[in-house]
């Protein structure tokens, strides 16, 4: 069965650091582009960052960018977020996604999510 | 600023038709693919439509894309109330240089 599962949300401080973790399973993890998504509670769906599947390409959104890094090991069959100085308007459940190569903003399979909160 | 529009709700009947619009411009609609994406009530999101008009394995024929220049359409007919979901269209977009989200319509099924 073709899975993503994330891990690492929590509950942490304005200013601090979380790293969020993927592990993907039933598929060739290697061959594929991967995103994460967030949705801020009760608002719609905001596309966080993009990685190829050799790790050679990357984007991140203007609102991330410079705070979070996205990265990947192949061999693990994991993606990463490292999210630092975060903000109170980072709170969100944190989705990881599967790429389609045939559309940037193709994503096929997603993970069940995991929730940061960032409040003092 | 690079945005993608959609009607916040929508609304019909069981067995009618309903469709959900998304305008963007030429950054992003006008010039890449669109993907449409339901979210069912405490779910994640999941791939509807690819590729402006194209079915993922598993999603019924009820459901269907189109696009035409820098707006796109979702048509979802033979209405039921497990279609009651949130709908997202997304496309890349040259000027962010990152995938663009439309805000979401709320479906209600009467």
């Amino acid at each position: 069965e073709v899975q993503l599962v994330e891990s690492g949300g929590d509950l942490v401080q304005p200013g601090g650091s979380l790293r969020l973790s993927c592990a993907a399973s039933g598929f060739t993890f290697s061959s594929y582009s991967m995103n994460w998504v967030r949705q801020a509670p009760g608002k719609g769906l905001e596309w966080v960052s993009y990685i190829t599947s050799s790790s050679n390409t990357i984007y991140y959104a203007d609102s991330v960018k410079g705070r979070f890094t996205i990265s990947r090991d192949n061999a693990q069959k994991s993606l990463y977020l490292q999210m630092n100085s975060l903000r109170a308007e980072d709170t969100a459940v944190y989705y990881c996604a599967r790429g389609l190569i045939s559309s940037l903003s193709c994503m096929d399979v997603w993970g069940k999510g995991t929730t940061v909160i960032v409040s003092s | 600023q690079s945005v993608m529009t959609q009607p916040p709700s929508a609304s019909g009947t069981p067995g009618q038709r309903v469709t959900i619009s998304c305008s963007g411009s030429s950054s992003n609609i006008g010039s890449h693919t669109v993907n449409w994406y339901q979210q069912l009530p405490g779910t994640a999101p999941k791939l509807l439509i690819y590729t402006n008009t194209q079915r993922p394995s598993g999603v019924p024929d009820r459901f269907s894309g189109s696009k035409s220049g820098t707006s796109a359409s979702l048509a979802i007919s033979g209405l039921r109330s497990e279609d009651e979901a949130d709908y997202y269209c997304a496309a890349w977009d040259d000027s962010l240089n990152g995938v663009l989200f439309g805000g979401g319509t709320k479906l209600t099924v009467l």
